[in-house]
């Protein structure tokens, strides 16, 4: 199985600070990433597609790059609405990975 | 709209089964792929298995192979998680979650959440 590895497991930030989440693959996975935002209590919600495409309705501060097996997830200026956990998600292979997830604290 | 509704969770005692069962609408649900995640309390999410549409294609998470069956019903827009033999691990929030057009998941459910304890 490919493994997925997010860092950090936890952030700190303010609102209106620049934030980048790293997503890791065991092996290449050309650029089938997703990435989620998950607040509690909550289903998953995709923000980011094939590593850099961004879903429809998601804000523009969210983007995502990376290909191969190294990956991130930045969110230009923080809001008060994006203190959530974020998972990356490789698809690559039949059998999908998700990363451990990343919270994003309010500092 | 489209919708995702799982039904099915509960309290099950240890080597119990259960079916878990997923209402589609909003959507043509025979055009996409299925999939069921779950996320055990105060975990990460974890991919269990994927359904293609016409179910030809079926795959598992490989620590789980062998105690659960997904399939599903294009004529009842329905989709379902068989899981033999629980295990207090199995303990979790399943979710029911649409492969959109970039084979990426677009969509979730709010999940149903199955309790394994005697």
């Amino acid at each position: 199985d490919i493994q997925m590895t997010q860092s950090p497991s936890t952030l700190s930030a303010s609102v209106g600070d620049r934030v980048t989440i790293t997503c890791r693959a065991s092996q290449s996975i050309s650029t089938w990433l997703a990435w989620y935002q998950q607040k509690p209590g909550k289903a998953p919600k995709l923000l980011i597609y094939k590593a850099s495409s961004l879903e429809s309705g998601v804000p523009s501060r969210f983007s995502g790059s990376g290909s191969g097996t190294e990956f991130t997830l930045t969110i230009s200026s923080l809001q008060p609405d994006d203190f959530a956990t974020y998972y990356c998600q490789q698809y690559n292979s039949y059998s999908q990975t998700f990363g451990q997830g990343t919270k994003v604290e309010i500092k | 709209e489209v919708q995702l509704v799982e039904s099915g969770g509960g309290l099950v005692k240890p080597g119990g089964s259960l079916r878990l069962s997923c209402a589609a609408s909003g959507f043509t649900f025979n055009r996409n792929s299925m999939n069921w995640v779950r996320q055990a309390p105060g975990k990460g999410l974890e991919w269990v298995a994927s359904i293609d549409s016409t179910s030809g294609y079926i795959y598992y998470a490989d620590s789980l192979k062998g105690r659960f069956t997904i399939s599903r019903d294009n004529a009842k827009n329905s989709l379902y998680l068989v899981i033999n033999s629980l295990r207090a691990e199995d303990t979790a929030v399943y979710y029911c979650a649409r492969d959109g057009p970039a084979v990426a998941i677009d969509f979730w459910g709010q999940g149903t959440l199955v309790t394994v304890s005697s």
